[in-house]
């Protein structure tokens, strides 16, 4: 069975603070892959990265990061100096074998000036 | 280019009619999927095309729900009918092929009354 586990329901934090969204997920398989979207209030999922499970570097882009780490099943989001245009929710997804996007319930991100 | 499109964006209905949500997919991607999202369930895969086959259809919740893809392109699932709990945000999402990102329409809002 594969499950992902969002813990944190909703996080409130002011501009310019860093933020980190936290994802962990459970798998059997040895080849899976790792998504994190954003649906800002407009509502459409927009995708922001993707790694596979042969994959540990960590990724940076821009004020984004992710940190992949297989032995404690996780694969947390970063955002530093937050910004009002960052509140949405975010959602983690695990793929496994098949093609199927199982989702975490989503964190909701609020930014306030 | 153009995204994932879908339509209507909103549909309200009676209990027990018949609906029928559309999805154009990115032009090229071979892949399709449909997924629901609600408040009390979250991010719901529901089935999976490659071409005009599915051979993912597990997510599907009861035979009133079917779904039929032509061309390679469009993509049509249907409800018949109806109930209050199907009362939900279906998204399509396409991919280039199956092993590749998914990319998100905007959803169509289905409220059933």
């Amino acid at each position: 069975a594969q499950k992902v586990t969002q813990a944190q329901t909703e996080i409130s934090v002011v501009e310019k603070e860093d933020v980190t969204l936290d994802c962990v997920y459970e798998t059997r398989d040895t080849t899976y892959y790792l998504f994190w979207y954003k649906q800002p209030p407009s509502g459409e999922l927009v995708f922001l990265i993707r790694r596979n499970s042969f994959d540990e570097q960590n990724e940076i882009s821009g004020r984004y990061s992710w940190n992949f780490q297989k032995s404690t099943s996780s694969f947390n989001f970063t955002i530093t100096a937050s910004q009002v245009v960052d509140s949405a929710v975010y959602f983690c997804a695990l793929r496994n074998s098949g093609y199927a996007l199982n989702f975490g319930k989503g964190t909701s991100l609020l930014v306030t000036p | 280019g153009a995204g994932v499109s879908q339509s209507p964006s909103n549909k309200v209905t009676e209990k027990g009619k018949d609906v029928e949500l559309r999805c154009d997919p990115i032009s090229g991607h071979t892949a399709l999927y449909w997924y629901r999202q609600s408040l009390g369930q979250g991010l719901e895969f529901l089935i999976y095309f490659q071409g005009n086959s599915a051979p993912d259809k597990s997510g599907l919740p009861s035979d009133r729900f079917s779904a039929e893809r032509t061309g390679g392109s469009v993509s049509t699932l249907t409800i018949q009918r109806t109930q209050q709990e199907d009362s939900a945000v279906y998204l399509c999402a396409s991919s280039l092929d199956p092993d590749n990102t998914q990319y998100f329409g905007p959803g169509t809002r289905l409220t059933v009354l």
